[in-house]
This record gives structure tokens, C-alpha cells and sequence, in this order.
């Protein structure tokens, strides 16, 4: 039974760094073409893809977001962590985690994500 | 502004049929890169409703259908319930951005 779990602040302060952990079960990182992204939610507005990280550790970042963004996964744990540096209230978002498995497949579980906002 | 272009809002009614349109270009739907399709309900994980541009995964009503032609897909619904009501994304791959994702900007599902 595959799932993803996110966690982390439910609230940072802009300039903070931002933290989340996704936690997997049910499927392993180690295993060929797996791959688990990072996508957000503002409020009212369209999902964004944040970041990729893949079964052999190769990593891709959002253009826009690339200079602030840090994927690394933790296979001993399970876990995957999206690490983003000086949060802004645009920032205030759902962060999902979720997995795909293929490098044009569809992402096939989610997590339920994890809101997360930025004010002072 | 979204590299795929859906229309923000479409309605019907009960037992009436809809089409979500995802318009693309040459650099993502139209290189051939597949097209999946999610549905959102406030306060759930996204759902994978199609994928490979007309496939539904287990459980999926086949109600729900997805097509690709081009450099545009389409999401078609029919025999609207009232449970349908949600907002739907299109998602797909850049040619120009290796790896990269690329959604586009939603569709709110308005069931009269």
C-alpha cells in the first residue's frame, strides 16, 4: 500500500527556510525509475511543480524557484526533503509531495498535503 | 501564466456533458510527451483521473474520458453528478525544461 505523508511548520516567518519531509511507504527510492516531486498549491490558484528527485539522485528544480530550492532524500528513512530558503508570503501555499515512476508518467499517489504560511 | 492554458470554469448540469479543454504547444503536448489528468476536492490529495492521455486508472467511472490530439487534450465528462463538481488540472512534460513538469492552470467544475 503506497502512500506519501508530508510534515513540517504550519507557519514560517518570511525570510525563514522552510522545511518538509516527505514520508514514503509502500514503494522505495531505491527502486528504478522512482521518482518523488515536490508541487504547491497557493490559495485559489494553480498547482506548481517545486522539485524532482529520482532514484539515482538526480535532481531538477523549478526554473523560477531554483536558486532557493534543495531536494534531497534520505533512503534509510524513507524520506524525501524539500528544504526552501527566504520564504515570502507568496510562499504561503499547500506543499504536496507525490510519486511518479516513469520520466513523462503521471504522478500516481499523493500525499495530502501540508499547508504552510508565511507571515510575520 | 501556465504553460498549458485550460479554460478557467465550465458548468452543466446534472446528466449533461462537459469538456475540459488543455491546450499546449510544440514544446510539450505537441513534441508527444502524454497528458494526465487530476481532480481536486477542497481538502483531499489529488486524484489521478486519467493518464497516457485517455487511460483510467482502477476505479476511475468511465464516465470520465481523456483524448490528445496535436498540441492540445481534452478531458470529457459524462452524465454530470453532483459529486463531479471540483477543479480539474492537466499536467504533462517541456521539452524545453528537462525533467521539468508542467500543469496547467485549472479548471473549476460547476455542477448546476
Amino acid at each position: 500500500h503506497v502512500t506519501l505523508k508530508e510534515s513540517g511548520p504550519a507557519l514560517v516567518k518570511p525570510t525563514q527556510t522552510l522545511t518538509l519531509t516527505c514520508s514514503i511507504s509502500g514503494f522505495s527510492l531505491t527502486t528504478n525509475q522512482m521518482r518523488v516531486s515536490w508541487i504547491r498549491q497557493p490559495p485559489g490558484k494553480a498547482l506548481e511543480w517545486l522539485a524532482r528527485i529520482d532514484w539515482d539522485d538526480d535532481k531538477f528544480y523549478s526554473t523560477s524557484l531554483k536558486t532557493r530550492l534543495t531536494i534531497s532524500k534520505d533512503t534509510s528513512r524513507n524520506q524525501v526533503v524539500l528544504t526552501m530558503t527566504n520564504m515570502d508570503p507568496v510562499d504561503t501555499a499547500t506543499y504536496y509531495c507525490a510519486r511518479h515512476n516513469d520520466s513523462s508518467g503521471p504522478f500516481d499517489y499523493w500525499g495530502q498535503g501540508t499547508l504552510v504560511t508565511v507571515s510575520s | 501564466q501556465s504553460v498549458l492554458t485550460q479554460p478557467p470554469s465550465v458548468s452543466g448540469a446534472p446528466g449533461q456533458r462537459v469538456t475540459i479543454s488543455c491546450t499546449g504547444s510544440s514544446s510539450n503536448i505537441g513534441a508527444g510527451y502524454d497528458v494526465h489528468w487530476y481532480q481536486l476536492l477542497p481538502g483531499t490529495a489529488p486524484k489521478l483521473l486519467i493518464y497516457v492521455n485517455r487511460i483510467r486508472p482502477s476505479g476511475v467511472p468511465d464516465r470520465f474520458s481523456g483524448s490528445k490530439s496535436g498540441t492540445s487534450a481534452s478531458l470529457t465528462i459524462t452524465a454530470l453528478l453532483a459529486e463531479d463538481e471540483a477543479d480539474y488540472y492537466c499536467q504533462s512534460y517541456d521539452s524545453r525544461l528537462p525533467g521539468h513538469v508542467v500543469f496547467g492552470g485549472g479548471t473549476k467544475l460547476t455542477v448546476l
